[in-house]
């Protein structure tokens, strides 16, 4: 079983709706919860991150953690073209977030015009 | 503040021969980790340093591979003896002791021809 689990996608979603990112972890230690955005060639931008039950908003972005079942999402409302993207859900062991971090294989959004 | 630089931006080298990579945090970021990310997958940890301390290495860094980080400030991943599988975007991160949040710098793009 792979420590952080995503859907591949690719997940097409029409412009101005809302595109909802799952991730499934393995590890019932892990503290700390991340989302990353890949644009092609370029490297992973911190978007998100995460480490207490419920929600997290900023902005068009939403986050959720729900440990009990192991699984954090990440919802983007009003989704534009330019969200068009590969999302990394990576998962640290610490509270503080400052150690390794396991990355979930990403899942390729593209947002139709 | 500026952000991590990492040089060069793209390497190719013939199979067989050493290269080194630098790394520069963003200022005043005491933690600096060293990741690689192959085709369709996520960042693979490899080291990562607490001030000029190496804090762990994964497995997956076999003995061609050394990383320093003299004084605490920038770091340096070596790759002695390339061979074909080496070929992957390397990645370096830094965060502050306090604060959650990991951030990548460019990465450097390495082919081994």
């Amino acid at each position: 079983q792979k420590e952080v689990e995503q859907n591949s996608g690719p997940l097409s979603v029409p412009e101005g709706a809302i595109a909802s990112l799952n991730c499934t972890y393995s590890d019932r230690g892990s503290q700390s919860f991340f989302w990353y955005r890949q644009y092609s060639g370029k490297s992973p931008e911190l978007i998100m991150f995460i480490y207490s039950n419920g929600d997290k908003e900023d902005g068009r972005f939403t986050a959720q953690l729900n440990k009990a079942s192991q699984y954090v999402s990440l919802l983007i409302r009003d989704s534009q073209p330019s969200d068009s993207a590969t999302y990394l859900c990576a998962v640290s062991g610490s509270n503080f977030g400052n150690e390794k971090l396991t990355f979930g294989t990403g899942t390729r959004l593209t947002i139709i015009p | 503040d500026t952000g991590v630089s990492q040089d060069p931006r793209h390497k190719i080298t013939k199979r067989g021969q050493n290269v080194t990579f630098r790394c520069d945090p963003i200022s005043e970021h005491n933690r600096l980790y060293w990741y690689r990310q192959t085709l369709g997958q996520g960042p693979e940890f490899l080291t990562y340093f607490q001030n000029e301390a190496q804090l762990e290495k994964s497995r997956l860094l076999s003995d061609r591979f050394s990383a320093e980080r003299p004084k605490g400030s920038f770091s340096t991943l070596e790759i002695q003896r390339t061979e074909q599988g080496d070929s992957a975007m390397y990645l370096c991160a830094s965060s502050q002791g306090t604060i959650y949040e990991q951030y990548f710098g460019p990465g450097t793009r390495l082919t081994v021809t």
